[in-house]
């Protein structure tokens, strides 16, 4: 079946530094979602790229749809407190949404 | 707009006892999903439901049913609770237009003891 590879696993980081996560698959995906779960709550999107080579940006989210549609990746830049979290990557065909396991982010002020 | 609502939060159930989760959605979509979460798993398809009166399996059906009555209400039943049951379940919505981003409830935390 499909399967999303998102490396890394966790980061701990210091407060103001840049952040990027990645998955790979060696499945193509018409759609890329990076989304954010807080603790205690359920996954809130951030970004959606609809198309190969997409280069997306939310505030200091910038996400990218790998040109061979198998890859997408997410930055933060200039980290705060408040974006400790579990970011979960998923892909999408018309048949079905796969996730990533997700990349824990642990910010030290 | 409340969005996705889960009920209860929290349960602990006993070996063997049966419960729903409830969930239920004001958005208007034809869309509706049950996911679990294991830690370090990411998330798990249960059932889907792509509008009332139908419903099909997702990857981990197993010890679950669901029903889709209205198109806002889609309970999840869990009929012989069992330890590998233990995890917290996301219901979560969709617009099922192309391809529509899923909007997630906050969740319910189950352990099966």
């Amino acid at each position: 079946g499909q399967q999303l590879n998102q490396s890394p696993q966790s980061m701990f980081i210091q407060e103001g530094e840049d952040v990027s996560m990645n998955c790979t698959s060696s499945s193509i995906f018409n759609t890329w979602l990076w989304y954010k779960q807080d603790p205690g709550e359920g996954p809130v999107l951030l970004i959606a790229l609809y198309k190969a080579g997409e280069l997306t940006s939310n505030g200091r989210l910038t996400a990218q749809f790998g040109i061979t549609r198998k890859d997408s990746f997410l930055n933060i830049s200039a980290s705060i407190p408040s974006d400790v979290g579990i970011y979960f990557c998923a892909g999408a065909t018309l048949q079905k949404l796969v996730f990533g396991k997700g990349t824990k982010l642990t910010v030290n002020p | 707009n409340a969005g996705v609502t889960q009920t209860p939060k929290f349960r602990i159930l006993k070996i063997g006892q049966s419960m729903t989760l409830q969930c239920t959605q004001d958005m208007n979509h034809n869309y509706m999903y049950w996911y679990r979460q294991d830690p370090g798993m990411g998330l798990k398809l249960i059932y889907y439901s792509v509008g009332a009166g139908i419903t099909d399996k997702g990857e981990v059906p197993n010890g679950y049913n669901v029903s889709r009555s209205t198109t806002e209400d889609f309970p999840l039943r869990l009929e012989l609770a069992a330890p590998s049951q233990t995890s917290v379940y996301f219901c979560a919505s969709s617009t099922g237009q192309g391809f529509s981003p899923l909007h997630f409830g906050n969740g319910t935390r189950l352990t099966v003891t």
